[in-house]
């Protein structure tokens, strides 16, 4: 069955530090996006990507990098983690067109101390 | 771009009645529409797809209205049940479409007996 999964599920990470949040989907979606989620702001764009080697910036972009090193695996990185990057973070893959679908994956779940 | 704005952000409702969510959005160029259920700690599952063609869309225990004058979208929850108690998210599919979705803030729905 076609899907989006996450790891890991659940992550605490010291401020400064460095974190790698994985994403993989084996949907074959071209389009891939990462969001996170706070009470009071719904779902926000981070990232996202049209395809294998690339990376664009979406809404709110700061203090995150992203690694698309194939079709199936989408990477957020937080160079140096702070206390207001402790959040949900959601992937999804889409598909192309005027009828894309989007799958999301269960989300990781963000804890920077 | 786009903004897109969700209301209420909290609903309480007593099993077997209905209950209304409402997202405007401000591009008049937007067709292709997305609402999304979230019980706690699980991902966004996919409740129904709408595209601008259409203004009425029947779901299971549930109905999407599209009023393009207005660029207003609603999902109503017929006799609401306590399977139905969930966060509630309206989307909007950006015109550039890898950019993916615009996500309303959410409706978190409770019902009671």
């Amino acid at each position: 069955e076609a899907a989006v999964t996450q790891s890991p599920r659940n992550k605490v990470a010291v401020t400064g530090g460095k974190v790698t949040l994985s994403c993989n989907q084996t949907n074959n979606h071209n389009n891939m996006y990462w969001y996170r989620q706070d009470t009071g702001h719904g779902l926000r764009l981070i990232h996202y990507s049209y395809g294998a080697g690339s990376t664009e910036k979406g809404d709110i972009p700061d203090g995150y990098k992203a690694s698309r090193p194939s079709q199936e695996n989408f990477s957020l990185i937080l160079e140096l983690a702070t206390p207001s990057q402790t959040s949900v973070y959601f992937c999804a893959s889409g598909d192309e067109g005027a009828h894309s679908d989007y799958t999301f994956g269960s989300g990781t779940r963000l804890l920077v101390i | 771009g786009e903004q897109v704005e969700q209301r209420p952000p909290h609903l309480s409702v007593r099993e077997g009645d209905s209950a209304v969510i409402t997202c405007t959005y401000t591009d008049p160029n937007s067709y292709y529409f997305f609402w999304y259920k979230q019980e706690p700690g699980a991902s966004l599952q996919l409740l129904m797809k709408v595209f601008s063609s259409t203004e009425i869309n029947e779901g299971q225990g549930f109905t999407v209205l599209l009023n393009k004058k207005d660029k207003r979208l609603s999902l109503n929850l017929t006799a609401a049940h306590p399977g139905d108690s969930a966060a509630y998210f309206c989307a909007v599919f950006r015109n550039n479409y890898a950019q993916g979705l615009t996500f309303g803030l959410g409706t978190r729905v409770s019902v009671f007996p």
